[in-house]
């Protein structure tokens, strides 16, 4: 089984809907946990970190489960610009060395 | 600047040369990142530097990989002896604060193994 698991998607949503992703981990000892946004041919860069109450951010909201291993990103009223790939991230205790998921692909259309 | 900065952006190799990739990461972040980004795939560890200290190389495909940050700032990921396989993205990324797992990626050099 891969260290984290994400569906590549693409998921194809309209303007304004609202979309949600889930990253599935296997390292029972991640502690740090992140959702980053990657467009397309640019360097992927810090959305948010999750915490373990579950955090907000405007539009978006991450989530951590810890008993079934999965983190989530919810992105209420899509907006075009919200089109990229979605890569989750985890680090475990006592090493600061992020590993990454594939990532989701999001396609927001009119 | 002010991110990180990564030369070549593009590189295009015949099988068997050698590439050296530079990374030049933001000012006064101790730590550093090489990460291995394949097509449609997310990216995969490669090696970490704090300063000058390789703490982990673990994620280095062969031994023709190898990195150095000789002055705890540059940073050079040299492959030898390059195979199609090689053919990626690689991602340089810095922090000031690892635990934090924020990571400033530079845009990558693209090298393409013919």
């Amino acid at each position: 089984r891969k260290e984290v698991e994400q569906d590549p998607g693409p998921f194809n949503v309209p303007e304004g809907a609202t979309v949600a992703f889930n990253c599935t981990y296997s390292n029972s000892a991640s502690q740090s946990f992140f959702w980053y946004r990657q467009d397309c041919r640019k360097e992927p860069k810090l959305l948010m970190s999750v915490y373990s109450s579950g955090n907000e951010d405007g539009r978006f909201t991450a989530q951590l489960n810890r008993a079934s291993q999965y983190i989530s990103l919810l992105i209420r009223d899509s907006k075009l610009s919200d089109s990229a790939t979605y890569l989750c991230a985890f680090s475990s205790g006592g090493s600061y060395i992020p590993t990454f998921g594939r990532g989701t692909s999001l396609i927001v259309h009119p | 600047g002010a991110g990180v900065s990564q030369s070549p952006r593009y590189k295009v190799a015949k099988r068997g040369q050698d590439v050296a990739l530079r990374c030049d990461p933001i000012s006064g972040h101790v730590s550093l990142f090489w990460y291995q980004q394949a097509l449609g795939q997310g990216p995969e560890f490669l090696t970490y530097f704090q300063n000058e200290a390789q703490l982990d190389k673990s994620g280095l495909p062969s031994d023709r990989f190898f990195a150095e940050r000789p002055e705890g700032s540059v940073s050079t990921l040299k492959i030898q002896r390059t195979q199609q396989e090689d053919s990626a993205v690689y991602l340089c990324a810095s922090t000031d604060r690892p635990n934090t797992g924020e990571l400033f990626f530079g845009e990558g050099s693209r090298l393409t193994v013919l």
